[in-house]
């Protein structure tokens, strides 16, 4: 079945203590993306990439950091979290190249920093 | 920059009727626009896209109508059915942006046995 899946879904963590969110996709999609979503914000992009080893900043990309060593993988990492960091976060993929809108959607992981 | 605003943050929408939702963007070099949907604890779901060289572009029970004179993007579903029921994104893409996509807040579809 054609997914993305995230790990975890649900996290409730301390200020400062470093996480990773992993993301992966067995479609074999050239472009992945991280996403942040808030009441009344929509999604934001926080990190995006084009194909390995290629990442560029989406809008909100302080205290997010990404790597993209495998095609299949796209991890999100905050080395230092902070509570405005609480969010519902959503990794996507597409095809790549002229299909970068057509997003397939992990289930979300809802990340809370007390 | 780019800026996608929807005019009503919920719509209401007897069964079997036709839901219209509506989306305003800001930046008129924005050259390709895609509506998602998203229910109830899951992640946004693909529903349709249309680039600027087109005012309208059907799917299954969807059509999306672009009108880039004023700066307006909508969705029509037709025959409204209960799993219809979900929150609906447009989102845009300002051509010299990349890959970057920018969504506009959400519009919430009630339907109404």
């Amino acid at each position: 079945e054609a997914q993305v899946t995230q790990n975890p879904r649900y996290l409730i963590t301390v200020t400062g203590k470093k996480l990773t969110v992993t993301c992966s996709q067995n479609m074999n999609h050239e472009y992945m993306s991280w996403y942040r979503q808030d009441p009344g914000l929509g999604l934001r992009q926080i990190y995006y990439s084009m194909n390995v080893e290629v990442t560029d900043k989406g809008d909100v990309p302080e205290g997010y950091k990404v790597s993209r060593k495998e095609k299949r993988n796209f991890p999100l990492i905050l080395e230092s979290p902070s509570p405005n960091q609480t969010s519902l976060y959503f990794c996507a993929s597409s095809l790549g190249t002229g299909r970068t809108g057509e997003l397939f959607f992990g289930e979300g992981s809802r990340l809370t920093v007390l | 920059g780019e800026s996608v605003g929807l005019h009503l943050p919920t719509l209401s929408v007897q069964e079997g009727d036709n839901s219209i939702i509506n989306c305003a963007y800001s930046n008129s070099a924005s050259d390709y626009f895609i509506w998602y949907k998203q229910e109830s604890g899951k992640g946004p779901q693909f529903i349709i896209d249309i680039r600027s060289n087109m005012d309208k572009r059907q799917g299954q029970r969807v059509t999306v109508l672009l009108n880039k004179t004023v700066k307006h993007l909508s969705l029509q579903i037709a025959a409204t059915q209960p799993g219809d029921s979900a929150v609906y994104f447009c989102a845009v893409r300002p051509k010299a942006a990349g890959n970057k996509l920018t969504f506009g807040g959400g519009t919430r579809v009630l339907v109404k046995p």
